[in-house]
């Protein structure tokens, strides 16, 4: 079975652009979330989704959106870059997204955004 | 609220001598507890987690870990560390409907 994929894997953008970057999760797997990952801030939680709906979100500004499709596969969108955004997007699957479930979460090698 | 704390952002061994990575959680219900690896370059991988089974977890690539719930602790141990354990490891904590809480990780280095 194929794993979590993300696209791209590196990206560079410029200060106040906007950025989309893809995730598609494991075949059967309808649980998606996202993590940012920095030096300073270690991995925190963006948002998850399952079942195209956005079932918790953690504590970021707004301009951090994201969706999900029917088929599972998940975007999430920063507007209006800032250099802090710079960081290792990771995005992770899982079966049930029950959220008292044991389901792993796993996944994907990240994307790499640069903010210049 | 749930959160985790390791104990050492940075542990080296020498090849072949015990691993331990300490992590200490806080949850107000019975936690589900994991171990991540992250390679560089590279997403995280489960090691191995806690689901109220067994309190002795064994993993893969010869890792295990103890929830001890008197102590609010899971660590990993690994009897004797190897070159290619050299990663980043991080404790993750999920209890009470929320979502994952990760530890700030810890870097293992392993030396010949």
């Amino acid at each position: 079975k194929a794993g979590v994929t993300q696209t791209p894997r590196y990206l560079i953008k410029t200060r106040g652009q906007q950025v989309t970057l893809s995730c598609s999760p494991i075949s059967g797997h309808r649980s998606v979330s996202w993590y940012q990952q920095t030096p300073g801030q270690g991995l925190q939680f963006l948002f998850e989704y399952f079942s195209e709906t956005q079932r918790n979100k953690g504590n970021f500004p707004g301009r951090f959106s994201g969706r999900q499709f029917s088929n599972s596969r998940s975007e999430m969108n920063v507007s209006t870059l800032e250099l802090g955004d710079s960081a290792l997007y990771l995005c992770a699957s899982s079966f049930s997204g029950n959220s008292d479930s044991t389901d792993t979460q796993y996944f994907g090698p990240g994307t790499r955004l640069t903010v210049l | 609220a749930q959160s985790v704390t390791q104990l050492g952002s940075h542990v080296s061994v020498s090849e072949g001598a015990l691993v331990l990575l300490r992590c200490n959680y806080s949850s107000s219900v019975p936690p589900y507890l994991f171990w991540y690896v992250q390679y560089p370059n590279q997403g995280l991988q489960l090691l191995l987690k806690y689901t109220s089974a067994a309190t002795l977890v064994k993993g893969i690539n010869g890792f295990e870990a103890e929830f001890k719930k008197s102590e609010t602790s899971f660590h990993l141990t690994k009897p004797s560390a190897h070159m290619s354990d050299a990663a980043e490891y991080f404790c993750a904590v999920r209890s009470g409907g929320q979502n994952f809480v990760f530890g700030p990780g810890t870097r293992l280095s392993v030396l010949p």
